[in-house]
């Protein structure tokens, strides 16, 4: 099945700076879901992303789809502490989703 | 609150045992979908159904097993428990396949000792 590579692992932020989180798959991806995952929490859907180079932005958090939808991004700007957690990108084949191993965002206030 | 609820939310058993984790989508949702997610392995596809029909299976032990009933409701049982299944289950459910967002449930944290 499809597998998405996430890189970092882990990022520890400045309040304040921007920081970019990113998925790779080696085959191409019909779509890219992104969910995010709070410190106890549960996965929450963010958005999904379906087109060649396509790009969305929610807020202070802009989704992009590489143009040969092999690989995604996530970008945040100006970190807040709310942004904590745990992101996800998950690929969908044959009714199912695999997950990413997640980036785990802390942030130094 | 995604809609999605499961039960029980935490789990104490021993090796050799056998649990049900219960799960409702949400009102309108035909698919389910259960996961595991533990430290080392992150967030792992078990199984699908929809509308009461298994349609996708992902790394599920053949310890493991689950249903979705007419009603929808999904049951995902766990039997010949060892330690290494400890772990917090999540449900998911969508309006369709694996194209739809999910909504996770809360998660049921199992402890096998």
């Amino acid at each position: 099945g499809q597998q998405v590579m996430q890189i970092p692992q882990y990022q520890h932020v400045q309040e304040g700076e921007d920081f970019t989180t990113y998925c790779n798959s080696s085959t191409t991806l019909s779509n890219i879901q992104w969910y995010k995952q709070r410190p106890g929490g549960h996965p929450v859907f963010l958005i999904q992303l379906v087109k060649s180079g396509e790009v969305k932005k929610q807020k202070r958090l802009t989704f992009q789809f590489g143009e040969a939808k092999k690989n995604s991004s996530l970008h945040i700007t100006a970190t807040q502490t709310t942004d904590v957690g745990t992101y996800f990108c998950a690929a969908s084949e044959n009714y199912k989703l695999s997950f990413g191993a997640g980036t785990t965002v802390t942030v130094r206030a | 609150d995604s809609g999605v609820t499961q039960t029980p939310k935490h789990l104490i058993t021993a090796t050799g045992q056998r649990v049900t984790l219960r799960c409702s989508p949400r009102s309108g949702d035909l698919s389910v979908y259960w996961y595991q997610q533990s430290l080392d392995q992150g967030l792992q596809f078990l199984i699908q159904y929809y509308n009461g029909e298994e349609r996708a299976k992902g790394n599920i032990l053949e310890r493991f097993s689950a249903q979705q009933f007419p009603d929808l409701h999904s049951e995902l049982n766990l039997s010949s428990l060892e330690l290494g299944d400890s772990a917090l289950y999540f449900c998911a459910s969508s309006g369709g396949g694996g194209n739809h967002e999910q909504y996770f449930g809360p998660g049921t944290r199992l402890t096998v000792t």
